[in-house]
C-alpha cells in the first residue's frame, strides 16, 4: 500500500525555467510534508516543509503547495539550475507522532538542462 | 554541525553472516532514526531512538535485526543471518527535536552475495 505517490519517475526541464514535481498521498492522518533532494551516493538531504495549517510554504527558490482536499502537494522550484538535477523525494508523517516516522515516495529524477 | 556519519559506507558479505552499521548522529540530536533503501524505492522506515529508548519498530524489523543506541549516542544496527532479500542501503537519520527535519548520513550500502 503506497500511501505516498509520485507519479513521474522523471522530468526534464530546461535551466531557467521552472520545475514542478507532484505528490498524492492517501493517508488521511498525514499532516505535515516534506521535501528531501538526493543526489547519487548521498544521503538525502532537507529542502523544505509544509504543515496542514498552510497551503504554501515558501524558502528562496523553492515553494511547496499544499491541497488538503485533494491530498496533493507540489515543489515549484524558480529558476531551476544545473545543481537542482537530483532526484526527488516527497515524505508525509501524523504530526501526533511529532516528526518521527517518515513515509517516502518513490522519488522523481530531475534533469535540468543547460 | 558536522553531518550525520554512518560507517562503513559499503558492506560485502556471504549469506548467513551478520553484518552490523554504525551510525554518528549530529552532535545534541536526541533522535535518531534508520531507514532501508532499496532500488527504485523511497526510504523506508525501521526503527527510531529518543536518546538511549527505542520508541517504535516497523513490521520491516524482523526478529533478525536489532538495533542500540546504549548511550544515547551512537547507534549500531545488527542484521544475524544475513539473506538476499536484505541486500539494501541501510540510512541514518537523526533531528534536534520531534518537531525538526530529520537529517540524513549517506548510508551504507549492503551486498549479499
Amino acid at each position: 500500500d503506497q500511501q505516498v505517490k509520485q507519479n513521474s519517475p522523471s522530468l526534464s526541464v530546461q535551466e531557467g525555467r521552472i520545475s514542478i514535481l507532484n505528490c498524492d498521498y492517501t493517508n488521511s492522518m498525514f499532516d505535515y510534508f516534506l521535501w528531501y533532494k538526493k543526489y547519487p551516493a548521498e544521503g538525502p538531504t532537507f529542502l523544505i516543509s509544509i504543515s496542514s495549517i498552510k497551503d504554501k510554504n515558501e524558502d528562496g527558490r523553492f515553494t511547496v503547495f499544499l491541497n488538503k482536499s485533494a491530498k496533493h502537494l507540489s515543489l515549484h522550484i524558480v529558476p531551476s539550475q544545473p545543481g537542482d538535477s537530483a532526484v526527488y523525494f516527497c515524505a508525509g508523517t501524523e504530526s501526533n507522532f511529532g516528526n518521527e516516522k517518515l513515509t517516502f515516495g518513490t522519488g522523481t529524477r530531475l534533469t535540468i538542462i543547460p | 554541525d558536522t553531518g550525520v556519519s554512518q560507517d562503513p559506507r559499503h558492506k560485502i558479505t556471504k549469506r548467513g553472516q551478520n553484518v552490523t552499521f554504525r551510525c554518528d548522529p549530529i552532535s545534541e540530536h536526541n533522535r535518531l532514526y534508520w531507514y532501508r533503501q532499496t532500488l527504485g524505492q523511497g526510504p523506508e522506515f525501521l526503527t527510531y531512538f529518543q536518546n538511549e529508548a527505542q520508541l517504535e519498530k516497523s513490521r520491516l524489523l524482523s526478529d533478525r535485526f536489532s538495533a542500540e543506541r546504549p548511550k544515547g549516542s551512537f547507534s549500531t544496527l545488527e542484521i544475524q543471518r544475513t539473506e538476499q532479500g536484505d541486500s539494501a542501503m541501510y540510512l541514518c537519520a537523526s533531528s534536534r527535536d520531534r518537531d525538526q527535519p530529520q537529517h540524513f548520513g549517506d548510508g551504507t550500502r549492503l551486498s549479499i552475495l
